[in-house]
């Protein structure tokens, strides 16, 4: 099965710092791979997405993240943050063809300080 | 983007009663539905997966008989929390997933605090 692993689960910046969030994932096959994103007190938004193409995919509000196929790794970016990127953020994977499991990662929480 | 509606948001129980929660997904027909569940500051933990019309896969370690789900329709899955105990209060998140052109994308509901006193 799917595995996915996350680190520094608590990360701590100033505004516009610039934000790199690691993203390991385990499994033989084929992958599509998300950045999910939790604001306090909001349900899971979306933040983007890898099916497949261009291995540099671009997000929403800012994000990007790259996928390196021979790292099993999606990291996610941010040039320069925000107070209102201080949230938790998962990765997660599914194979492309298969168990249709949707696997996250412990997440990553990150505190933005004006 | 698509659009998945649970309920309740909160919801608090005494220690022994049953508590369901909905889960809808709305301008789509969901191929799958999964549910979730979420410690602090803990990843979700994916409970069940099931899909319309069959019997619902647990993951190791899940009770099927406390964590009764049903999934009567392509747009409605039903998590019911049997004879729940504080223990069993946590968040609670489900999912519906979508096939598009051969690939699986999946929408999140907004969670329901369960809370057992």
């Amino acid at each position: 099965a799917q595995s996915v692993s996350q680190h520094n689960h608590h990360v701590i910046l100033s505004e516009a710092a610039s934000l790199e969030l690691g993203c390991n994932y385990s499994y033989g096959g084929t992958v599509n791979l998300f950045w999910y994103v939790q604001y306090p007190g909001q349900h899971l938004q979306l933040l983007l997405k890898y099916f497949s193409g261009d291995p540099l995919v671009k997000g929403i509000k800012g994000f990007e993240a790259e996928f390196i196929k021979s790292k099993f790794s999606f990291n996610l970016r941010k040039p320069s943050v925000q107070w209102s990127d201080t949230a938790e953020y998962f990765c997660a994977v599914i194979p492309t063809y298969g168990n249709n499991r949707l696997a996250f990662g412990k997440g990553n929480q990150v505190v933005v300080i004006p | 983007g698509a659009v998945v509606s649970q309920h309740p948001s909160r919801v608090i129980c005494k220690s022994g009663t049953s508590v369901k929660i909905e889960c809808r997904s709305l301008d789509f027909q969901a191929t799958t539905m999964f549910w979730y569940r979420q410690f602090p500051k803990q990843s979700l933990m994916l409970m069940a997966t099931s899909n319309e019309g069959s019997k619902a896969t647990y993951e190791q370690g899940v009770e099927k008989d406390k964590f009764l789900i049903n999934h009567a329709s392509l747009t409605l899955s039903t998590l019911t929390v049997t004879s729940a105990h504080p223990e069993d209060s946590s968040f609670y998140i489900c999912s519906a997933s979508r096939d598009l052109l051969g690939y699986t994308e999946a929408f999140f509901g907004q969670g329901t605090r369960l809370t057992v006193v």
